[in-house]
């Protein structure tokens, strides 16, 4: 079976830029997290949908940050305007409703110069 | 706020080294899952853990959930290269979120 699936796996952009994160996440999964990772501040939630519909977004740094789920197998995170302190790694995870098991993807490297 | 303490941060070991973990907590969890990430990938799930006093292998791994609920470990016998990574705890308390530990870096000698 295939995994959580994102793009890119790595991304460089200039400060001020527009970014696109993707996720594909496991079929069947009902449940959709992105996750932020850096050294400093480890892995942190953003936001999770459930059934495509954004449940809690209070993991968003700013205004700058949006996330959407049009369907049940597609979601982006997009970041405008980039800035050089978004650098990091970006998770997109997904579960089950009956199961707290969740399954990451390869992440999306981000570096904001 | 919910915190997890995971232990210790890091570790030097030689190859055929039994290797141990834990993750504490001042909030119970309903469940525990441990995981292990490689440089430039995603984590990966181990072991995941439902009831309290649980102890559940994977292999070479062995991971319990404390009776407290409070607490879990980890356990790799007979260590092998392949095991190098960073192991991360998390907790799951009746929300959908996990908590995340910072994570224990393996390094193994061959």
């Amino acid at each position: 079976d295939a995994g959580v699936i994102q793009s890119p796996r790595h991304e460089v952009t200039e400060m001020g830029q527009e970014v696109t994160l993707r996720c594909k996440p496991i079929s069947g999964h009902d449940y959709l997290f992105w996750y932020r990772q850096t050294m400093m501040r480890g892995l942190e939630l953003l936001i999770y949908f459930n059934n495509n519909v954004p449940i809690d977004d209070s993991g968003m740094p700013e205004d700058r940050f949006s996330a959407k789920m049009p369907n049940a197998s597609f979601s982006t995170l997009k970041i405008q305007p980039s800035e050089p302190r978004d650098s990091a790694v970006y998770f997109c995870a997904s579960r089950r409703t009956v199961f707290y098991e969740q399954y990451f993807g390869p992440g999306t490297r981000l570096t904001v110069t | 706020g919910q915190q997890l303490n995971q232990s210790p941060q890091s570790m030097f070991i030689q190859e055929g080294e039994d290797v141990s973990m834990n993750c504490t907590s001042s909030s119970i969890f309903n469940t525990w899952l441990w995981y292990k990430q490689d440089p430039g990938e995603g984590p990966v799930l181990l072991i995941a853990l439902y009831k309290a006093g649980e102890l559940t292998s994977n292999g070479r791994l062995t991971a319990q959930f404390g009776i407290t609920r409070k607490d879990s470990f980890l356990n790799i016998s007979a260590s092998i290269p392949s095991d190098v990574g960073i192991y991360f705890c998390a907790g799951q308390l009746g929300a959908q979120k996990l908590v995340f530990g910072q994570g224990t870096r393996l390094t193994i000698n061959p």
